[in-house]
């Protein structure tokens, strides 16, 4: 069975723009979270996704945010990009998504925001 | 404030020896904890869970161990591979709604020296 695939691996981006990166999930699992990974704050939780809805979202300000699609494939925007959303954004799917269901994550997209 | 402290940020170990890594909780509705390991440039893969119903879970030479009283949990790796050598982080979950997430520590680079 396929891992979690993100898409792209590796993102540049300047203050100001914006950007969406993509997740599949595993066949089969219906809930995809996404997570912000970087040094100081190592991983956090952005917001998750089943069946199309919004289920939980983290501290995260508006200019994030995401959408699933029939399929269970994700997408997260970020919108008004700064230097600090430089990050290793990672999608982890699960089945259900409820607390004793094993997320498995894909590699990350590396976002660095100029 | 954290609700998953990983204390101490790096561990080096001899290898063939045994390697313990920490984790504290402070959120008395999580019911179930996870350890996962990070290589660079890769997701983080699932490595062994525990629900808070058990004190003890084994995998191989990973084992976790689960303290509620003291909201502490702790990886044992025995014997410490070099292929060990990873960041290792503790997350847990419970309850529903935005609890459900994995809330994370902030990860223990873990040395096995050959």
């Amino acid at each position: 069975k396929a891992g979690v695939t993100q898409t792209p691996r590796y993102l540049i981006k300047t203050r100001g723009q914006q950007v969406t990166l993509s997740c599949s999930p595993i066949s089969g699992h219906r809930s995809v979270s996404w997570y912000q990974q970087t040094p100081g704050q190592g991983l956090q939780f952005l917001f998750e996704y089943f069946s199309e809805t919004q289920r939980n979202k983290g501290n995260f300000p508006g200019r994030f945010s995401g959408r699933q699609f029939s399929n269970s494939r994700s997408e997260m925007n970020v919108s008004t990009l700064e230097l600090g959303d430089s990050a290793l954004y990672l999608c982890a799917s699960s089945t259900t998504g409820v607390s004793t269901d094993t997320q498995y994550f894909g590699p990350g997209t590396r976002l660095t925001v100029l | 404030d954290q609700q998953v402290k990983q204390n101490s940020p790096s561990l080096s170990v001899q290898e063939g020896r045994i390697s313990i890594l920490n984790c504290d909780y402070t959120n008395s509705m999580f019911d179930y904890f996870l350890w996962y390991k990070k290589y660079p440039a890769e997701g983080p893969t699932f490595l062994i869970s525990i629900s808070s119903i058990k004190d003890k879970n084994e995998d191989g030479r990973f084992t976790v161990f689960l303290n509620k009283s003291a909201k502490h949990l702790s990886l044992h790796i025995v014997p410490s591979q070099p292929g060990d050598s990873a960041v290792y982080f503790c997350a847990a979950s419970g309850g529903t709604g935005a609890n459900s997430k994995l809330t994370f520590g902030k990860g223990i680079t873990l040395s096995v020296r050959p």
